[in-house]
């Protein structure tokens, strides 16, 4: 089966550095996907990895370990437009499974 | 990136009709969509893959009688809820997979209501 777990809510505030983690239990691993859904939208893509360490793009990063089955996303220099959901998603084999989600809540 | 275009984008539905929601590939052409459901504040969970010009795989739990998936094009699915009910009021999206990249590619989202 699959287990994903990540928090279910943040705050933080504008300007801050919030750090989401997710860590997953599932049968294969091809791949990790960060996606931000804001309310009643689609999820839009945020980040892929594949293999250990920081991927950055611009002010958000993600980090993989494979070994712990753990992973996070940072977001840096926070704004009132990254109040959303923050979706964890493991790739195996042809399904994508989802975490929860975690809901961001940016504060002037 | 690829297109994906998802209609409607909302409908509102009695209890015992059944809606259509359609899944078009703009702008590349795709054998295989994926369908999620997503509760309010809830995962997106995975109801069926659909395969062009054949049956599509349903996820445990999930009712194909009830939930039909039609995949005749490389460029159009369509997910039908038939006869609905309340309890199947949910966000549905369906999705594409660059088969490259991994990278997934969402319909816009129908939000469905049943009354």
């Amino acid at each position: 089966g699959q287990n994903i777990d990540q928090p279910t809510e943040m705050t933080a505030t504008e300007g801050a550095i919030v750090q989401i983690n997710c860590t997953y239990q599932t049968s294969g691993f091809n791949g990790l996907f960060w996606y931000q859904q804001h309310a009643g939208e689609a999820p839009t893509f945020l980040s892929y990895n594949v293999l250990d360490g920081l991927e950055e793009k611009g002010r958000f990063s993600s980090f993989l370990s494979r070994s712990k089955g753990y992973s996070y996303l940072l977001l840096k220099e926070l704004q009132m437009k990254d109040s959303a959901s923050y979706l964890c998603a493991v790739h195996n084999d042809y399904k994508l499974s989802f975490g929860a989600g975690t809901t961001v809540t940016v504060r002037a | 990136g690829a297109v994906v275009s998802q209609h409607p984008s909302w409908v509102i539905c009695k209890s015992g009709t059944s809606v259509k929601i359609e899944c078009r590939s703009l702008d590349f052409q795709a054998t295989t969509m994926f369908w999620y459901r997503q509760f309010p504040k809830q995962s997106l969970m995975l109801m069926a893959t659909s395969n062009e010009g054949s049956k599509a795989t349903y996820e445990q739990g999930v009712e194909k009688d009830k939930f039909l998936i039609n995949h005749a094009s490389l460029t159009l699915s369509t997910l039908t809820v038939t006869s609905a009910h309340p309890e199947d009021s949910s966000f549905y999206i369906c999705t594409y997979r660059e088969p490259d990249t991994g990278e997934l590619f969402f319909g816009e989202g129908s939000r469905l209501t049943v009354l």
